[in-house]
C-alpha cells in the first residue's frame, strides 16, 4: 500500500527566512512520480513540481528547490528567502504506476505561514 | 487556456437532502478525477474516468454517492441522502500524461 506522510502540520516563519518541508513516502513500485501541490487561501491546487523515481536530481526553481532522496524515500521542498505570498498549504503526493501514474496519493499536508 | 472548474464553490445543506457538484475539466482531457479531504485529513481519491467510462471507483464511500461524466465532457458528484461525515472539500482534476491540474474545490457542509 502507498503512504505519504507529511509531519509537520503547521510551520510559522519570519519573513525572508529559509524553510524546508517536509515529505517521506511509502510504496512497493520501483516506477512512480512524486508531486507537491501549494493551496493558497483560494483553495485550488497549483501544481508545483513532478518528479519520475528515476530522476534523482535536485531541481531548483527560482525559490523553490526539492531534495529527492531515494534511499530515505523522502522528497524534501524548501523555499528561499520565504515571503508572504508563499502562505499556503502544501501538499506532497505519490502516483500509483497500477493506475497509469495519474492516481494520486496525498499527504495530510502542511499549512505554511509566513509572518511579515 | 481555461482550467478545472468546479460549481458551487462552497454548499450548505442539511442532512438528507440531496447535492450534486459540478466539475468542468479541461478541454480534451480525458482522464478526470474526484477527490475529497475531510477536515484537516489527507486528500484522499474517490474514483477516475476515462471518457464517460469509470475507470476507477474503488474510493467512493458508500452507495449514497454517484458519479456521472456525460458524452465524456462535464463530471457530476451526487451525494444522496447527505450525512454529516460528508461534510468536506470536494475536489475535482483532469490530466494529462501523467500531470493532473486541480479545480478550486467545492466546499460542502452537512449540518
Amino acid at each position: 500500500a502507498q503512504k505519504v506522510t507529511q509531519a509537520q502540520t503547521e510551520i510559522s516563519v519570519v519573513e525572508k527566512e529559509d524553510v524546508t518541508l517536509d515529505c517521506v513516502y511509502e510504496t512497493r513500485d520501483t516506477t512512480y512520480y512524486l508531486f507537491w501541490y501549494k493551496q493558497p487561501p483560494s483553495g485550488e491546487l497549483v501544481f508545483l513540481i513532478r518528479r519520475n523515481s528515476f530522476d534523482e536530481q535536485n531541481e531548483i526553481s527560482g525559490r523553490y528547490s526539492w531534495n529527492f532522496q531515494k534511499s530515505t524515500s523522502s522528497f524534501n521542498f524548501t523555499i528561499t528567502a520565504s515571503q508572504v505570498v508563499d502562505s499556503a498549504v502544501y501538499f506532497c503526493a505519490l502516483s500509483d504506476p497500477n493506475f497509469g501514474n495519474e492516481k494520486l496519493t496525498f499527504g495530510t499536508g502542511t499549512r505554511l505561514t509566513i509572518i511579515p | 487556456e481555461a482550467g478545472v472548474t468546479q460549481f458551487p464553490s462552497h454548499s450548505v445543506i442539511e442532512k438528507g437532502q440531496t447535492v450534486t457538484l459540478r466539475c468542468d475539466p479541461i478541454s480534451g482531457h480525458d482522464n478526470l478525477y474526484w477527490y475529497r479531504r475531510v477536515m484537516g485529513k489527507e486528500i484522499k481519491f474517490l474514483l477516475h474516468f476515462v471518457k464517460e467510462s469509470k475507470q476507477d471507483e474503488s474510493g467512493m464511500p458508500n452507495n449514497r454517492f454517484l458519479a456521472e461524466r456525460t458524452g465524456g465532457t462535464y463530471s457530476t458528484l451526487k451525494v444522496q441522502p447527505a450525512e454529516l461525515e460528508d461534510s468536506g472539500v470536494y475536489f475535482c482534476a483532469s490530466s494529462q500524461k501523467a500531470k493532473a491540474f486541480f479545480g478550486q474545490g467545492t466546499r460542502l457542509t452537512v449540518v
